[in-house]
C-alpha cells in the first residue's frame, strides 16, 4: 500500500537552531502534502499544504517564516523549524492523499518527535 | 472552514462492554468521514471509514454511522478488548481538500 516514510522519528536540538523533517512517499507520488502538528493529549492541527512546485499554502496563526516548507518532487516534502524554541516541542505528522489525488484516503507519515531544549 | 466536535473526551469501559464516540461537523460539503485509533507516540491508524452517500457501514465489531441532516456521525465499537485502548479521532474532509479531526477520545478497557 501506500506508505510515507517520515524521518528523523525524533530529534532533540538547540534552542536557536533549525530542524528539518523529511516525509517521503513510497511506491506512489504525492502531489500534496499536509503538515500536522500535535501537542500532547492534543487533536492533529493542521499547519500547511504543500503541493510540488508551488509555495505552501499555511494555516492562519501559522508562521510561514518560521514553518519552511519545500516539496521540490512528487515523492518528497520537508518542514524545517527555524530558529527552533521549547515552545515549538511537539509532534510534526505528514499525511499525503492516496487513491489517485484528493479524492479520499490518507496516508500518514510515522511522526517526528521534536524536543528544543 | 470544517469544525469537528467530539464527544466525550475520556471513555472507560468494562472489557466486553460496547463503547461509542460522538462527533458533528458544520459543512453541509463535508462527504468523507473517518476514524483514526492513534497508540501513544505512533501515527494514526484509518479503523474504518464511511461516505457521504452511505448511512450504516460495519467492519467485524467495529460500526460507523452518519446522519447528513443532523451532521452527526458516530463509532460503535462492540465486544470491547483491553488492546482497544487508544485514542479514537473522527474527521471530516471537506469540498476545501482538508481533513479536519475532532479533540480526540482517550478510550480506556478495563480487564
Amino acid at each position: 500500500g501506500a506508505v510515507v516514510s517520515q524521518h528523523p522519528s525524533w530529534v532533540i536540538c538547540k534552542s536557536g537552531t533549525s530542524v528539518k523533517i523529511e516525509c517521503r512517499s513510497l511506491d506512489f507520488q504525492a502531489t500534496t502534502m499536509f503538515w500536522y502538528r500535535q501537542f500532547p493529549k492534543q487533536s492533529l492541527m493542521l499547519m500547511a499544504t504543500s503541493n510540488e512546485g508551488s509555495k505552501a499554502t499555511y494555516e492562519q496563526g501559522v508562521e510561514k517564516d518560521k514553518f519552511l516548507i519545500n516539496h521540490a518532487s512528487l515523492t518528497l516534502s520537508t518542514l524545517t523549524v527555524t530558529s527552533a524554541h521549547p515552545e515549538d516541542s511537539s509532534f510534526y505528522i505528514c499525511s499525503a492523499p492516496i487513491s489517485g489525488g484528493l479524492n479520499y484516503g490518507y496516508t500518514f507519515g510515522s511522526g517526528t518527535r521534536l524536543t528544543v531544549v | 472552514g470544517e469544525n469537528v466536535e467530539q464527544h466525550p473526551s475520556t471513555l472507560s469501559v468494562q472489557e466486553g462492554d460496547s463503547a461509542v464516540i460522538k462527533c458533528t461537523y458544520s459543512d453541509s460539503a463535508s462527504n468523507y468521514f473517518p476514524w483514526y485509533k492513534q497508540e501513544l507516540g505512533k501515527r494514526p491508524q484509518l479503523i474504518i471509514d464511511i461516505r457521504s452517500n452511505v448511512g450504516e457501514k460495519k467492519d467485524q465489531r467495529i460500526a460507523v454511522t452518519l446522519n447528513k441532516t443532523a451532521k452527526h456521525f458516530s463509532l460503535h465499537i462492540t465486544e470491547t478488548q483491553p488492546e482497544d485502548s487508544a485514542v479514537y479521532f473522527c474527521a471530516a474532509f471537506s469540498n476545501d481538500y482538508k481533513l479536519s479531526f475532532g479533540a480526540g477520545t482517550t478510550v480506556t478497557v478495563r480487564a
